[in-house]
């Protein structure tokens, strides 16, 4: 199983600032990652696909690099909605054993 | 837009088998997509359980398969999960969630609202 790794747990961030998250792969996944947006009591919302793909109707404040191993989600200035908890899950391998971070919470510093 | 809503027990008695629906709208679920369940015990992380094609094959998380059985009902447009021998560990919100086909299977576009099912006696 693929495990992937995000830090920090928690980031304390000023609104307007912006905002880098990491995730680590403990093999290689490629550029098959995403990025989800989780607000309390809601679903998941999908931010990037492919590692940099945004997905429909994502701002574009909200950007992804990386391959690999190493990946990162970078929200450029951060606006009051976007304090929330961010995963990252990787869909590389077949037959699939999808598998996700385990978060990182931005909150307002 | 692509809608998918869980329902099912709320409330299961450890060891029984857990058992929920997902029922797909605005869309067919014999579109070249996988559709998955996810689920997030409270206050944790996210989940895979597995997944199925609309003609029935499926994908399993091997931490989880010997208990999980999905399956598809194209006559009703929808998915079912069930899981058995469930424990206080197997409380969770289930979410139901479409992957999405964009040159290949990728993240997952539409998720359900997510339904908390309780194991408790």
């Amino acid at each position: 199983e693929i495990v992937m790794t995000q830090s920090p747990a928690t980031l304390s961030v000023s609104p307007g600032e912006r905002a880098t998250l990491s995730c680590r792969a403990s093999q290689s996944v490629g550029s098959n990652l995403a990025w989800y947006q989780q607000k309390p009591g809601q679903a998941p919302r999908l931010l990037i696909y492919d590692a940099s793909t945004r997905a429909t109707g994502i701002p574009a404040r909200f950007s992804g690099s990386g391959s690999g191993t190493e990946f990162t989600l970078t929200i450029s200035s951060l606006q009051s909605e976007d304090f929330a908890v961010y995963y990252c899950q990787q869909y590389n391998n077949w037959p699939p054993v999808l598998t996700f971070g385990g978060g990182t919470k931005v909150e307002i510093k | 837009q692509v809608q998918l809503q869980e329902s099912g027990p709320g409330l299961v008695k450890p060891s029984g088998t857990l058992s929920l629906t997902c029922a797909v709208s605005s869309g067919s679920i014999s579109n070249t997509n996988w559709w998955s369940w996810v689920r997030q015990p409270p206050g944790k992380g996210l989940e895979w359980i597995g997944e199925i094609y609309h003609s029935g094959s499926t994908n399993y998380n091997p931490s989880l398969k010997s208990r999980v059985t999905i399956s598809v009902d194209k006559s009703k447009n929808q998915f079912s999960l069930k899981l058995s021998s469930v424990t206080a560990a197997d409380t969770a919100v289930y979410y139901c969630a479409r992957k999405m086909y964009s040159s290949g299977w990728k993240g997952f576009d539409y998720w359900g609202q997510g339904t908390l099912v309780t194991v408790s006696s």
